[in-house]
């Protein structure tokens, strides 16, 4: 157990509709970081917040959104969904200092849009 | 950007046997590569890492290799066995660790 909590763990949905995806993690790390994994393929880095302000911004689309709430949980909103932004979104958390990169993944949301 | 790529997309090898994973970047101002192994159905986990600073580092059977002349790193897997079959995947990132970008990923099959 990684300590990073995402909910849900699974989500069917229509195209057109809006999901909110929800990250809680691990005690005391400050940092979240969100990634997209379709079929077969890597890790697509989304976006990145550190106690509550955006640090980095990856490949996210614009109808795509985030944010990190002051108890340092993180929502990830898909809005106007299409059937490409199937796929597994995982979350990540870190302690965010400076001799150590660790990230520590969620087990991750599974988004269907069919 | 970060462009990090990852060679081979998948990889069979016998147990027993050395496994080789090699991957390249592209901005020379990253200079931390983790290494995370993805187990199906699982979440990523860090198996190891290695700063710029640093030429090598190994753990137990697992190895990592920096050339930051040629911007390759590379994970070393000795002695396979069946259990390190998963998809492993390379990143990069700078220090302050805003952006981590990863490889593509190598799924690994490790036939006893």
């Amino acid at each position: 157990d990684s300590g990073v909590t995402q909910t849900p763990k699974h989500l069917i949905t229509a195209t057109g509709q809006r999901v909110t995806l929800r990250c809680s993690p691990r005690s005391g790390d400050l940092s979240v970081y969100w990634y997209q994994q379709s079929l077969d393929q890597g890790l697509q880095f989304l976006i990145h917040y550190y106690n509550g302000e955006e640090r980095a911004k990856g490949n996210i689309l614009e109808r795509f959104s985030a944010q990190q709430f002051p108890d340092l949980h993180s929502e990830l909103n898909l809005s106007s969904l299409e059937l490409g932004d199937s796929a597994l979104y995982f979350c990540a958390s870190s302690a965010y200092m400076e001799n150590t990169g660790e990230l520590f993944f969620g087990e991750g949301s599974r988004l269907t849009v069919l | 950007g970060e462009n990090v790529e990852q060679h081979p997309s998948t990889l069979s090898v016998q147990e027993g046997d050395s496994a080789v994973i090699k991957c390249t970047y592209s901005d020379s101002a990253s200079n931390y590569f983790p290494w995370y192994k993805q187990e199906l159905g699982k979440r990523p986990q860090l198996i190891i890492d290695i700063r710029s600073n640093v030429g090598e580092k190994k753990d137990q059977r697992i190895a990592v290799t920096l050339n930051k002349t040629a911007k390759h790193f590379s994970l070393h897997i000795t002695e396979t066995q069946p259990e390190d079959s998963a998809v492993y995947f390379c990143a990069a990132s700078m220090n302050n660790f805003n952006k981590f970008y990863f490889g593509s990923g190598t799924k690994l099959n490790v036939k006893p």
